[in-house]
């Protein structure tokens, strides 16, 4: 799977739109990006996931460059509640046996009252 | 309610004894996963299974051991050979077997070893 590098932390003020960056220079033309987040001493969360295309679900929206180098998660109202560890992992489609997901050190957003 | 739990939340052993973490899922998932998070960091895969009666190695499995009798469990053992077992553990499962799907995760199990 390729690797994925993101910012360590990030502030963003409650109310505003959090944007969570991701780099994935390396990604292959298989190959997902998926996003979780984890609030502390908590399991990960699943938000969303694309291949190509930009895709939005009730929680989040994920927009991935034209040459999927790069992607950003839009939280578009952040709340307190999101504060949490945010998780950018590229997929490898096994095709033939489900293998973990690696998981990297993350960014960790912090919401500001 | 459907979803993955595991129990207990917290648990404490004393060096050198075995000790079992349970994981239960009723969404009909194929595939479940175990992972191992040390703090400030990421997850790391300890086992897998793709199937009933059947399961592979992940990343860093040296010390545990795991079973799956049943679909909708897949306990943990984390032996006395695993040389720092303190962490917190955590069970997953994806709808089917061929990795292609998202993963759930459940709440964790925090273990300490005293």
């Amino acid at each position: 799977d390729a690797k994925t590098t993101q910012p360590t932390s990030m502030d963003c003020a409650e109310g505003r739109a959090a944007n969570l960056p991701c780099n994935h220079s390396t990604i292959s033309g298989n190959e997902y990006v998926y996003w979780y987040r984890q609030i502390h001493s908590q399991g990960p969360q699943y938000i969303i996931h694309g291949l190509k295309n930009n895709e939005t679900n009730e929680m989040a929206s994920l927009i991935i460059t034209e040459d999927r180098k790069s992607s950003t998660l839009i939280l578009p109202h952040a709340t307190l509640r999101d504060t949490a560890v945010y998780y950018c992992i590229v997929r490898t489609l096994s095709g033939g046996g489900a293998d973990g997901l690696t998981f990297g050190k993350g960014t960790h957003l912090i919401i500001q009252p | 309610d459907g979803g993955i739990t595991q129990s207990p939340k917290y648990l404490f052993r004393k060096e050198g004894q075995n000790v079992t973490l349970s994981c239960e899922q009723n969404l009909n998932h194929d595939a479940m996963y175990w992972y191992r998070q040390d703090p400030g960091q990421g997850l790391r895969l300890i086992y897998y299974s793709q199937i009933v009666n059947d399961f592979q190695k992940g990343d860093i499995a040296e010390g545990y051991s795991v079973s799956r009798e049943k679909k909708e469990s897949f306990p943990l053992t984390v032996t006395s050979a695993q040389k720092n077992p303190t962490a917190f553990y955590l069970c997953a499962s994806s709808i089917d077997r061929t990795g292609t799907d998202t993963q759930y995760f459940g709440p964790g199990t925090r273990l300490t070893v005293l």
